[in-house]
């Protein structure tokens, strides 16, 4: 089945260290998005790409960093510079200007 | 920044009853409008969609949409409890094609 797969669903970290969000998607979507959400709020924007081996930041870029060496991949690493890293996040692709959502990963900071 | 803004609520109508949902958004450049649903500690899923000015219908969902207003809004027929959830106004800018989320409204349908 085609679709956005996310891992992992939850992850613990100690404050300090780097994290990995993978994100894979098999609908041949150019576009994919990293998104962040709190509770109680909407979505924002951290960083998306357009095509392979490029990429910009969003509105909350500061202390994340992301790649796109292949379409099919876009990672998001959370970095110890992210002050406040818990949170839901959320990776989308889009092909036509739908924008489909993956299941999520919830990154909790110890 | 983008501005899309939705009333918070909490908005809660009854079983049957007709649900309104608003969102307005500051960017002219605005092209297409989305409706996403989240349950909670879900993920969002497209449930409308608009591009053009006017209504859109899909069952028990109508979108509509009025640029000259900056305004799109979604209503829900015939309220169940299952449609209780979270309703996300979303809006993108086709330069950059960059999709840009409302805060959301929490709806409640009670039985």
């Amino acid at each position: 089945d085609g679709g956005i797969t996310q891992s992992p669903k939850y992850l613990f970290r100690k404050e300090g260290q780097n994290v990995t969000l993978s994100c894979e998607q098999n609908l041949n979507h150019d576009a994919m998005y990293w998104y962040r959400q709190d509770p109680g709020q909407g979505l924002r924007l951290i960083y998306y790409s357009q095509i392979v081996n490029d990429f910009q930041k969003g509105d909350i870029a500061e202390g994340y960093s992301v790649s796109r060496e292949k379409k099919e991949s876009f990672p998001l690493t959370v970095t110890s510079a992210q002050k406040n890293p818990t949170a839901f996040y959320l990776c989308a692709s889009s092909l036509s200007g739908e924008l489909f959502f993956g299941e999520g990963s919830r990154l909790t900071v110890l | 920044q983008k501005e899309v803004e939705q009333n918070s609520g909490p908005l809660s109508v009854p079983e049957g009853a007709i649900a309104s949902l608003n969102c307005t958004y500051s960017d002219r450049g605005s092209q297409s409008f989305f409706w996403y649903r989240q349950y909670s500690g879900k993920s969002p899923e497209l449930i409308m969609f608009i591009y053009s000015n006017g209504d859109k219908e899909d069952g028990r969902f109508t979108a509509q949409l009025n640029k000259a207003s900056q305004y799109v809004s979604l209503l829900i027929r015939d309220s169940q409890p299952s449609d209780s959830a979270t309703y996300l106004c979303a809006v993108n800018i086709v330069s950059g094609n960059q999709f840009y989320f409302g805060t959301g409204t929490s709806l409640t349908v009670i039985p």
